[in-house]
């Protein structure tokens, strides 16, 4: 079956980086765009943005462009998303969520929804 | 950028139906999609492209989309469907184009 696993916890200092690993199994890696979205606690659900894996292009919010970097290893199928210069209001828990469409019909009629979800990951920004 | 409007808390007695809004301007011409978040769960996906649902979401989950609303109703509620609920959609005009909604808690009494 599809299975998303995402990395552990983390704590992080303002100003640091953190680097949170999805490996994904049971499906063609590079078949399917991978998402990733955060939930602050008590919060709703925030997209960040979006990794092709065949080709590694990424598409990115906004708001967090030149902080957030995705990207990925083929021969491990797993994505990283990386953001950085943290403050405490990114703590959150991230999750990466594979978009439910193939790459190529996506490319034609649009991305689909989110399915299914990595366990998510705590990452906790404070001095 | 384009917002999504859902009612903070829904409360349904066992058995009976809960209908959760998601209002969004002419949202009837997007495709939406419907998460329940259970607490300290990650989302799961029950209803797609407006009335789909994926393999193992029981036939009680619908959903429609009309004008300016969209709607995910669980019939026969049960204990266990007590979460959050959120619509999504996708807004190319938005620097967030997977939009979420605000999110509703349903509370089965």
């Amino acid at each position: 079956q599809v299975q998303l696993v995402q990395s552990g916890a983390e704590v992080k200092k303002p100003g640091a980086s953190v680097k949170v690993s999805c490996k994904a199994s049971g499906y063609t890696f590079t078949s399917y765009y991978m998402h990733w979205v955060r939930q602050a606690p008590g919060q709703g659900l925030e997209w960040m943005g979006i990794i092709n894996p065949s080709g590694g292009s990424t598409s990115y919010a906004q708001k967090f462009q030149g902080r957030v970097t995705m990207t990925r290893d083929t021969s491990t199928s797993t994505v990283y998303m990386e953001l950085s210069s943290l403050r405490s209001e990114d703590t959150a828990v991230y999750y990466c969520a594979r978009d439910r469409r193939l790459v190529v019909v996506a490319a034609n009629i649009g991305f689909g929804p989110f399915d299914p979800w990595g366990q998510g990951t705590l990452v906790t920004v404070s001095s | 950028s384009y917002v999504l409007t859902q009612p903070p808390s829904v409360s349904v007695a066992p058995g009976q139906t809960a209908r959760i809004t998601c209002g969004g301007n002419n949202i009837g011409s997007k495709s939406v999609h419907w998460y329940q978040q259970k607490p300290g769960q990650a989302p799961v996906l029950v209803v797609y492209d407006d009335s789909d649902r994926p393999s193992g979401i029981p036939e009680r989950f619908s959903g429609s989309n009309s004008g300016n609303t969209a709607t995910l109703t669980i019939s026969r509620v049960e204990a266990g469907d007590e979460a959050d609920y959120y619509c999504q959609v996708w807004d190319s005009s938005s620097d967030h184009p997977r939009v979420f909604g605000t999110g509703t808690k349903v509370t089965v009494l």
